[in-house]
This record gives C-alpha cells, structure tokens and sequence, in this order.
C-alpha cells in the first residue's frame, strides 16, 4: 500500500535556528497534504493545507511566515519552522492525500527546541 | 515495524450502533486512540484508552481493547447522519517518538 515517509522522526535543536521536516510519499501522487501539530495528550490540530503547486493554506492562529510550507511536487512536502523558540516543541505529523478519499500519515516528528 | 489495521468502509443504517475495528501489531503501546475526520475539516479527537483499560464509555462512544488480541474497537450508539466521517484508530508506544495512524474507515450512514 501507498508508504508516506517523514523525517527526522526526532530533532532537537538550539532555539533561534531552523528546523526543516520533509515528507515524501513513495508510491502515490499526493494532491493534497496536511501538516498537523500535537501537544501531549491533545487532538492533532490542522495547521495548513496545500495542493501541489499552490501556496498552502493555513488555518487561523497560524503563522505562514515562521511555519514555511513548500509542496513543489506531487512526491515531496516540506515544513520549515523557521526561528525555532521552545514553545514550538511539539510533535508534528504530515498526511497526505491522493485523488481517492483515503489520507495517509507520516510517522511524525518530534521537535524539541532547547 | 509498527501497524495499524482498519477496513475502510462501514455502512450502517441510522439509528443503528455502529462498530468500528482495528488491529495494532506493537505490543508496547502505551495509550490508543480514535480520530474523527469530517470532510475538509482536521482530525479531531474523539477518544483515548490507556492499555491496562479493557473498555471506556463517554456518552454515545464506548471504546473496547483486547490487548491480547491487539484489538481496538469503537462503538457509537444511536449512529446519527451526523457521524458520517472517517475514524482513525492511532497507537503510541511507550517511547512516545509518535503516533501510528491506520488509514482510516469510512462511516457511511444509509437512511
């Protein structure tokens, strides 16, 4: 079946830096993709939407400048959190979504930001 | 490596209950959850078990885990139109590094 791979699966990094998570999907076209956030114990919170090609659409509360999303190809989508702070510790999931109606998950990362 | 089972498609007819199953392959999994998708809407967490539980009731969802079998299951009682959605069954291990998300089971409610 259709294999979405995310990495890192983990990160730490110095605050003020740059982190950049990558998801691929291995053997479907992803025409939509997702990238979620979630703090411990609490619902995965949408934070933007793209379709190939287009700019991403984020949700309200959001910040596009400091969240970068880039979906250049059918195959690969990228987050940047840009300017890390520790309050953007988190885990940080990607899905994506082909021309049927299923949704594939990426393992997820988990960002420390120290 | 992890896995994590669902059909994907469930047909039932309103006001009936509703059962969704999964099966999950890592026997260290610490909690188990279900997420509900509606359509252009996030994931929105419906409910979680902790795996020394075997059951857990909130109102109309009743939440069923056979850790031998590695079987979760969701049962929605008095399944409305509402409902119509995709539900994922997700597990984390005890290490935390992430969740492991099925692909998802379409609830589809016939009149």
């Amino acid at each position: 079946g259709a294999v979405v791979s995310q990495h890192p699966s983990r990160v730490i990094c110095k605050s003020g830096t740059s982190v950049k998570i990558e998801c691929r999907s291995l053997d479907f076209q992803a025409t939509t993709m997702f990238w979620y956030r979630q703090f411990p114990k609490q619902s995965l919170m949408l934070m933007a939407t793209s379709n190939e090609g287009s700019k991403a659409t984020y949700e309200q509360g959001v910040e596009k400048d400091k969240f970068l999303i880039n979906h250049a190809s059918l195959t690969l989508s990228t987050l940047t959190v840009t300017s890390a702070h520790p309050e953007d510790s988190s885990f940080y999931i990607c899905s994506e979504k082909g021309r049927g109606t299923e949704a594939f998950f990426g393992q997820g990362t988990r960002l420390t930001v120290v | 490596g992890e896995d994590v089972e669902q059909s994907l498609f469930l047909s039932v007819r309103e006001g009936d209950s509703s059962v969704i199953n999964c099966t999950y392959t890592d026997s260290s999994s610490t909690y188990l959850y279900w997420y509900k998708q509606e359509p252009g809407a996030g994931l929105q967490l419906l409910t979680y078990i902790f795996s020394n539980m075997d059951m857990k009731q909130d109102q109309r969802l009743t939440v069923l885990l056979n850790k031998k079998d590695k079987h979760l299951s969701l049962r929605i009682a008095d399944t409305q139109t509402g409902d119509s959605a995709i539900y994922f069954c997700a597990e984390m291990t005890g290490g935390a590094d992430g969740l492991t998300f099925g692909k998802g089971t379409h609830l589809i409610i016939q009149p």
